[in-house]
């Protein structure tokens, strides 16, 4: 069973506009979540993360924002750049600190100069 | 920056053989882990391991196998390969220090076909 949650797998974007991903999750103890990027032939590399505790994080043109009370939550890439035409994974993990990682599936974002 | 080396990028096996994937990380991590990665399906984690000689199963561990016999080093073996073991493999690391925020680095990957 899917515990992460990615739906619309890809996403088309004009460059300068803004991309909005989201995700889902259903395990309500997941404390702990992030983002990953991943180009093909590479493996995913870590883009931002956010706490529980907060509701949002921000990182330059990448922000987080978490809606824990609807287990949601949602990646906005402002402005998008042809540099962020990539596969986009949601990760989740609990508070037991072992690292285990529970990914969606992933959004495929292709922004077009 | 941390590196994490998968020994081959591309490797084509028969149905039956035994297949090793190995891993190596630079960073002194207690966590590593195996992942395949295969259209519409994500990243599913096959095994993984927290300290020397201890593993983990993940949520896809039928027909695999692992060992970590050094601290830097992670091994995937295909028992008995199978056409539905074709897949990205890709193996990650990670400190304990930082707690569940701490993120995995990944390796490039290993393009697996089984024949």
């Amino acid at each position: 069973d899917q515990q992460v949650k990615q739906n619309s797998p890809s996403l088309s974007v004009q460059e300068g506009r803004i991309s909005i991903l989201n995700c889902d999750y259903t395990n309500s103890m997941f404390d702990y979540f992030l983002w990953y990027k991943k180009y093909p032939a590479e493996g995913p590399t870590f883009l931002i993360s956010i706490s529980s505790i907060k509701d949002k994080n921000e990182d330059g043109r990448f922000t987080v924002f978490l809606n824990k009370s609807a287990k949601h939550l949602s990646l906005h890439i402002v402005p998008s750049q042809p540099g962020d035409s990539a596969v986009y994974f949601c990760a989740a993990s609990d508070r037991n600190g072992n690292n285990r990682l529970a990914f969606g599936k992933g959004n495929q974002v292709v922004v077009i100069p | 920056d941390v590196k994490v080396t998968q020994s081959s990028r591309y490797l084509v096996k028969r149905t039956g053989e035994k297949v090793f994937l190995e891993c190596v990380q630079d960073m002194d991590h207690e966590n590593m882990f195996w992942y395949r990665q295969d259209p519409g399906l994500g990243l599913r984690l096959i095994y993984f391991s927290y300290d020397v000689k201890m593993k983990e199963k993940g949520d896809i561990p039928e027909g695999y196998s692992v060992s970590r016999e050094k601290k830097e080093r992670f091994s995937l073996i295909l028992e008995s390969a199978s056409t539905n073991q074709t897949s990205m493999y890709l193996c990650a690391s990670s400190s304990r220090d930082r707690g569940p925020l701490q993120p995995q680095h990944f390796g490039d990957g290993t393009r697996l076909s089984i024949l």
